[in-house]
């Protein structure tokens, strides 16, 4: 979902259940995706990326999915643990020299 | 694992007043960036830096920023003239591919609070 001002979207999830967390990215000339978990106070941590040659890359406990045709980008957290509880960014580079961060959006997992 | 350090952690500063953000990134890495995050907001590009100069620069990184590399460790963020509006979280990153190919690198990030 998009965010206004402050307001982070907010998933909450039951430990031991899967997370989804879905993006949207605005430039069809990017072909290189990163997603991000940023902890209170710190600064971003890379999770897993993507190129724009491939659909689906798995890591450990988490997989991202990209759709190319509808500009969609989704991380899935298996089995979410309290440990993973924080705001997670994707990341787009349409060109070098930059790459460009979404809204991110607050993973609450609830025990 | 390599990391990227920032300095300092948080600094204070009253508006008008210049501050230089410091930043070692990672030592086998040859491209740059700053990044600044005001509080619950998203990451936002301010600069990317590449061979002693300056790549690409947002539209934040008006005429009051400029970066450097003065030695060989070292990438500095200076704010000539602060503002009220430059509060924020200021990360450093770096990256050993200019973008493509892996992803940044970031630091802690350094709170500025301009009063």
């Amino acid at each position: 979902g998009e965010s206004v001002g402050l307001h982070l979207p907010t998933l909450s999830v039951q430990e031991g259940d899967n997370s989804i967390i879905n993006c949207a990215y605005s430039n069809s000339a990017s072909d290189y995706f990163i997603w991000y978990k940023q902890e209170s106070g710190k600064g971003p941590q890379f999770i897993i990326d993507i190129r724009s040659n491939m659909d689906k890359r798995q890591g450990q406990r988490v997989t991202v999915l990209l759709n190319k045709t509808v500009k969609h980008l989704s991380l899935q957290i298996a089995a979410t643990q309290p440990g993973d509880s924080a705001v997670y960014f994707c990341a787009e580079t349409p060109g070098t020299y930059k790459y460009i961060f979404g809204t991110g959006t607050r993973l609450k997992v609830l025990a | 694992e390599p990391e990227v350090t920032q300095t300092p952690s948080h600094q204070v500063t009253q508006m008008g007043q210049e501050v230089i953000l410091r930043c070692v990134p990672i030592s086998n890495h040859l491209y740059f960036y700053w990044y600044r995050q005001i509080l619950g907001q998203k990451v936002e590009f301010l600069v990317s830096f590449y061979n002693n100069e300056i790549s690409e620069k947002s539209e934040i990184f008006d005429d009051q920023f400029s970066v450097e590399r003065p030695d060989g460790s070292n990438f500095t963020l200076k704010i000539r003239s602060t503002k009220l509006e430059d509060s924020a979280m200021y990360f450093c990153a770096s990256s050993d591919d200019p973008g493509g190919n892996s992803p940044l690198h970031f630091g802690n990030g350094t709170r500025l609070t301009v009063t």
